[in-house]
């Protein structure tokens, strides 16, 4: 999708490694948002972001750290991975100037722990 | 009990059939009510936003609300092969500020040529 880059766009990894996903966008939005998708579960918010230098916790955030120290990136951190974080992340974006606009999200990170 | 449900299907219909994809929901602070459409190996795009009970027409899609029963709807007439797709529902109960959205499980849907 235009404006919203994840990278990297699959990753194996074992138990216990740690990575970082990132994101880009460049469509000035303030509001950025960390999702994974399941089957079965939909999506599920894990972070957000309201502007550089803030984050706030979704609704499942255990295990994740996240970074946004500018405004264009937010980082996902795995520190010790766990087979449970198997799924596909996706990044959102979303204008705070624009009333009533929706969230941009990425092609997402398959992301595979072994 | 999840916060919104969502029929995961799979569903598979005839080219040019109507198509009626359901949510309900059991938190009555959602206001804001939204339809993604997500194609294989991509992120999700929006299709249809509203945010009070009724319907939304856009071309072939009309997204129905009722806050009463707690029911969202998207029909989708005159179905094309490219709406194959899964598709899902998501709410909000935010309309200013960062929206944190809560989704169904989505509905794959195939429409057969």
């Amino acid at each position: 999708n235009a404006g919203v880059t994840q990278t990297p766009k699959f990753r194996v990894l074992k138990t216990g490694q740690s990575m970082t996903l990132l994101c880009a966008q460049d469509m000035n939005h303030e509001y950025m948002y960390w999702y994974r998708q399941d089957p079965g579960m939909g999506l599920r918010l894990i972070h957000y972001s309201v502007g550089e230098g803030t984050t706030a916790k979704g609704e499942v955030p255990d295990g994740y750290n996240v970074s946004r120290l500018k405004k264009q990136n937010f980082l996902l951190g795995l520190e010790s991975a766990a087979p449970s974080q198997t799924s596909v992340y996706f990044c959102a974006t979303q204008s705070r100037r624009i009333s009533n606009q929706p969230q941009h999200f990425g092609d997402g990170t398959r992301l595979s722990i072994l | 009990q999840k916060e919104v449900e969502q029929d995961p299907g799979p569903l598979s219909v005839p080219e040019g059939a109507i198509v009626s994809l359901n949510c309900t929901y059991s938190n009555s602070a959602f206001q804001y009510f939204m339809w993604y459409r997500q194609y294989s190996r991509k992120g999700p795009e929006l299709l249809m936003y509203t945010y009070s009970s009724g319907n939304k027409e856009d071309g072939r899609f009309t997204a129905q609300v009722d806050k009463s029963s707690k029911y969202i709807s998207l029909f989708i007439r005159d179905s094309q092969p490219s709406d194959s797709a899964t598709y899902l529902c998501a709410m909000s109960a935010i309309r200013i500020g960062a929206q944190k959205l809560v989704f169904g499980q989505g509905t794959r849907l195939t429409i057969n040529p």
